[in-house]
């Protein structure tokens, strides 16, 4: 079955250092969503990547989707405090209303500040 | 807009009992997911409806878990009999069924089984 694995799984940071996620799936994908879970929180939608190649940004957070559409980052430049927790990559296969999300591991992000 | 509904909020049981947990998605949404998440991983997905079809369900162990959407709205997950290993946090989501399918999630049901 389809398989999405994410690297790293933790990432330790200083406050104002810049953190990557990387996100690799064994097939080609319709699309990816990325969501972020707080501690003790539920996972809430980031963003949705479609086009292969396609970067997208929201403040300081930058998000890539890999010509094949087979890999994925998402890129936090100068970390904040709030920035704390784990960021899943969900990828989705099929079409219509037979597709799969499946979600990677996640990357547990911690701040020190 | 209300958000995803999701109760009880925490369950303590036994295991070998049943336990059951309800779900209300946004108005409107076609698509309703429950998922399984372990400790330090990604939810895991156990069962899709599209309005009170079901799409996917081939994660689901069905000799102990089933769920049910009756009428296209709000979803109940049971389980029984429990074992330890289905200590988890059950999240439900819902999407509209448009292009994007964003998923909206509830605030899970903690599940602890002794």
């Amino acid at each position: 079955g389809q398989q999405v694995m994410q690297i790293p799984q933790y990432q330790h940071v200083q406050e104002g250092e810049d953190f990557t996620t990387y996100c690799n799936s064994s097939t080609t994908l319709s699309n990816i969503q990325w969501y972020k879970q707080r501690p003790g929180g539920h996972p809430v939608f980031l963003i949705q990547l479609v086009k292969s190649g396609e970067v997208k940004k929201q403040k300081r957070l930058t998000f890539q989707f890999g010509e094949a559409k087979k890999n994925s980052s998402l890129h936090i430049t100068a970390t904040q405090t709030t920035d704390v927790g784990t960021y899943f990559c969900a990828g989705r296969t099929g079409g219509g209303s037979n597709y799969k999300l499946t979600f990677g591991k996640g990357t547990l992000l911690t701040v020190n500040p | 807009e209300a958000g995803v509904a999701q109760s009880p909020r925490y369950k303590i049981i036994e295991k070998r009992q049943s336990v059951a947990f309800w779900c209300n998605p946004i108005s409107g949404h076609a698509t309703l997911y429950w998922y399984q998440q372990i400790l330090g991983q990604g939810p895991k997905l156990l069962i899709q409806f599209q309005n009170n079809g079901v799409v996917d369900d081939s994660q689901l162990p069905k000799d102990r878990f089933s769920a049910e959407r009756l009428k296209g709205v709000d979803s109940t997950l049971k389980i029984q009999p429990a074992k330890l290993e289905d200590s988890a946090v059950y999240l439900c989501a819902s999407s509209e069924g448009t292009a994007i399918e964003k998923l909206f999630f509830g605030s899970g049901t903690q599940l602890s089984v002794l």
